[in-house]
């Protein structure tokens, strides 16, 4: 499709179990953001990738939280010992050079129970 | 740094009525402006962009917003809402020079009643 995909659309885990998200960015575009949303609040930034470079990881919440993008390609999310405060939707969005304009995904809902 | 603060966390209005959703953001830098829409269980979409030239700007189904630097505002405006156009909006700053990573603000629910 055209628009950045992620998978799955719903996730329900149990506490302490690691999941892996995904996103699918737009052909082409060479910045991808994670970003979370909790009930009925904003988006809080996680980690941003820019082609080649080091990612930007300064939002990850703690060492549960890891990320990888293959060069301009798919991004995986791994939370890992997922915790109750860990349910809220994830966000990926992509774009092409600068200027944050972004294309945002339907987003991942995850529940700890 | 940037930071985005949406004055409103819920707006009412009727359907046909005006409305305004206001957004002031602060920054030590230039700055592109964004106001985006997300409907239920679906992603953000972006409704207009601010990034240079005229501060007044025309965004999808008939939202509109204008620049006010002075003000430090962006603050997003429709003449004649419909009932579709309940939704969450946030506003969103980032630096005109930098990494791009957007600060959006806490969101607003716009709720348009019969």
């Amino acid at each position: 499709g055209a628009g950045v995909s992620q998978s799955p659309s719903n996730k329900v885990t149990e506490k302490g179990k690691d999941v892996e998200l995904r996103c699918d960015p737009i052909s082409g575009h060479t910045a991808l953001y994670w970003y979370r949303q909790r009930l009925g609040q904003g988006l809080e930034f996680l980690i941003y990738f820019q082609g080649n470079s080091a990612p930007d990881k300064s939002g990850l919440p703690s060492d549960r939280f890891s990320a990888e993008r293959t060069g301009e390609s798919v991004s995986t999310l791994t939370i890992q010992r997922t915790q109750q405060e860990d349910s809220a939707v994830y966000l990926c969005a992509s774009s092409s050079a600068g200027r944050g304009l972004q294309h945002f995904g339907d987003g991942t809902r995850l529940s700890i129970l | 740094a940037q930071s985005v603060t949406q004055l409103d966390s819920q707006v009412p209005v009727f359907e046909e009525a005006p409305v305004e959703l206001r957004c002031n953001y602060s920054s030590s830098v230039s700055v592109y402006l964004f106001w985006y829409v997300q409907y239920p269980n679906q992603g953000l979409q972006l409704l207009l962009k601010y990034l240079s030239g005229s501060t007044l700007v025309k965004g999808i189904n008939g939202f509109e917003a204008e620049f006010n630097k002075s003000q430090t505002s962006f603050h997003l405006r429709k003449p004649s809402v419909h009932i579709s156009d309940t939704a969450e909006y946030f506003c969103a700053v980032s630096a005109s020079g930098g990494s791009y990573i957007p600060t959006f603000g806490r969101g607003t629910s716009l709720i348009v009643h019969p």
